[in-house]
Order: structure tokens, then sequence, then C-alpha cells
């Protein structure tokens, strides 16, 4: 079983639908999780950071972590065509420099 | 706030000539510098990583090397490149030695594109 899944997708919306994107995982040491959004042929751009479980909300973004489920979800709200990117997970273990771990990434698009 | 420049954008090599991907980062001291590759369908694969001054770790065996002459500027380097040495290049940053990484989530560089032909 791999560390972290996360569907491929591609996942294609209409504008102003929500958009749920959502990854697993296995290890139960990771405490820190991020969500990034990649734009072609652009480096990643971090978007959320969380701790632990809970919620976390930025503007249209919405950041989840269900610690008892293995399972951390972001949700885009009023969903723009600007939107339109792959969105990756990653998470960290909760001690010295350990290395993130990746997701594959999720492709969005948002059709006007 | 951090920049991290990379150069260069796009590279196109052959087979079994040699490679040097730089990249250099302002605005902060002592970080810790990271190369990834992204692959079509692989996600990120971590590389190498650096907490300081001629200090790298390679977490993957491969044709490549890294090396870090000064506090903010990380090399990666290949005496001679194979076909599977293609993808997707990204210098990243987060923490520092006075801090562990998770602290401070990745921040990335706009990558160079290798296509080995």
């Amino acid at each position: 079983q791999k560390e972290v899944e996360q569907d491929p997708g591609p996942l294609s919306v209409p504008e102003g639908a929500i958009v749920s994107l959502n990854c697993t995982y296995s290890n139960s040491a990771f405490q820190y999780f991020m969500w990034y959004r990649q734009y072609s042929r652009k480096g990643p751009e971090l978007l959320m950071y969380t701790y632990s479980s809970g919620n976390k909300e930025d503007g249209r973004f919405t950041a989840q972590v269900d610690k008892s489920s293995k399972y951390i979800s972001l949700f885009i709200r009023d969903s723009q065509p600007s939107d339109s990117a792959t969105y990756l997970c990653a998470m960290m273990r909760n001690s010295g420099n350990t290395p993130l771990v990746f997701g594959k990434g999720t492709r969005l698009s948002v059709i006007a | 706030s951090q920049t991290i420049h990379q150069w260069p954008a796009t590279l196109v090599q052959p087979v079994g000539s040699p490679l040097s991907l730089e990249c250099t980062v302002e605005g902060t001291s002592n970080p810790n510098l990271y190369w990834y590759r992204q692959a079509a369908g692989r996600g990120l694969q971590l590389l190498f990583y650096s907490v300081g001054i001629g200090q790298i770790s390679s977490e993957v065996p491969q044709n490549l090397s890294a090396s870090r002459p000064q506090d903010r500027q990380f090399i990666l380097s290949s005496k001679k490149l194979l076909l599977s040495d293609s993808g997707f290049y990204l210098c990243a940053t987060g923490g520092d030695r006075g801090r562990s990484s998770y602290n401070s989530p990745l921040h990335f560089g706009n990558g160079t594109r290798l296509t080995v032909t």
C-alpha cells in the first residue's frame, strides 16, 4: 500500500461548482498536512497548511483533516477557471528534518 | 519573503552529455534546500536535500549528484545523462538549520524541464 493515495483525475467541473479533492494515507505518524496548487510548467505553490485533525479556512478554500480515517480533503467554493491546475496533497511526520510525502496530484479543470 | 531562482527553464540534452542545473535562494539564511524530480504519472520524487554548505543527503541512488558550494546555492549535476533522467526538476526550500522542516513547509522554484534525447 502506498503511503499517500490521490486520485489523478482529471476532474472537470462547471464554473461556480464546489470542488472536493481528497487524499488517503496509511502512516498514522503523519501530523502536518499540506495542499499545493501547480499550474502547468510551474512549481507547486503552497495553498493550505494544517496540523493534526480539524478544519482550516482561507477564502474560498477549506482544508479538512480526519486523522481517525486517515483522510484529508480540500474544498474549493465558487470555483473559477483560474482554479484549473493540478492539486497535490503532502504530509509530514512530527519529527526532525523528515521529508514531505506527496500524493501524485489531481488535475482539475473548471469550465466557464 | 524568500525567492527561489532556477535556470534554465527548459533544456534538451543528448544521452551521455553532462548536466548542471543551478538553484539560488534569496530572502532567507541557512535554508534547508531540496531537489525534487517530477515525472509524468509518478508524482514528486525527492532526490537530494542539504541542511548546510557541503552537506548533502541522497534519497535515491541514481545517475545524479548534488553540491552546495554556498549557503544559498544548490547544484544538481550528472556526468552522463540517461533517457530516464528526463523530467521536471524542482528546487525547494523549507526550514533552516535552527528549525526543523515541519515548522516551515516547502516552497518551490519554477523548475527546469529536462528532455534527454
